[in-house]
């Protein structure tokens, strides 16, 4: 089955400096890529997502690049504010099995 | 809308005790999903209900039950608790039914759940 790896599993960052996560995913059949972020005490939120058929997607401060050859997907967030703070994860799917979650990264932004 | 809504927020449990985690969403949507959440571990997969009236297994459903109770109502039970089963616990839904659709999934707030 699926298996999606994440890194870091911590990020420290300062205010301003921008943010990267990677993540690599085991099954070829994966075309579906979303970002959760989960706030202190919350349910994950879907940030951002990406399928197969597009390298690269944009949302204001926030991008996620895909390269299917290398089977890796990243997220970018640039300008890093305190309200970045948060734990992201990455998902992959193929459509035919349920969502497979990284294990998460934990983003801390100091001001 | 309140979304997804999850009672209880937090539950102590003593070892064999049974207990029902109710998870309910009022967007309509048809599919909707048990995962746990283990320090490390990310996000796994318990249960899930593709649509009303259908529901089939995870990546860990062993010692869990589940009832789709309706459109909105998606339920899970713990049979006879063990410590192992100690976690946060999400419920999610999505808007289209069948297999697994790739869209958003919406988060409930969580159930704390500790078993001695």
């Amino acid at each position: 089955g699926e298996n999606v790896e994440q890194h870091p599993s911590t990020l420290s960052v300062q205010e301003g400096d921008s943010a990267v996560i990677k993540c690599t995913y085991s099954d070829s059949a994966s075309n579906y890529f979303p970002w959760y972020k989960q706030e202190l005490g919350k349910g994950p939120q879907l940030i951002i997502d990406i399928r197969s058929n597009v390298g690269e997607k944009k949302d204001q401060r926030i991008a996620v690049t895909l390269n299917k050859t290398a089977k890796h997907f990243s997220l970018h967030i640039t300008e890093t504010q305190p309200e970045d703070s948060a734990v992201y994860f990455c998902a992959a799917s193929s459509g035919n099995t349920p969502l497979v979650f990284g294990k998460g990264t934990r983003l801390s932004v100091i001001a | 809308n309140a979304g997804v809504t999850q009672t209880p927020k937090f539950q102590v449990l003593k070892t064999g005790q049974s207990m029902t985690l109710q998870c309910a969403q009022d967007m309509n949507h048809n599919s909707m999903y048990w995962y746990r959440q283990d320090p490390g571990m990310g996000l796994r997969l318990i249960y899930y209900s593709a649509s009303e009236g259908t529901t089939d297994k995870g990546e860990v459903p062993n010692g869990y039950n589940v009832s789709r109770l309706n459109k909105r109502e998606f339920s899970l039970r713990l049979e006879s608790a063990a410590p192992s089963q100690t976690s946060v616990y999400f419920c999610a839904s999505s808007e289209l039914a069948g297999g697994f659709p790739q869209e958003t999934q919406y988060f409930g707030p969580g159930t704390r759940l500790l078993v001695l």
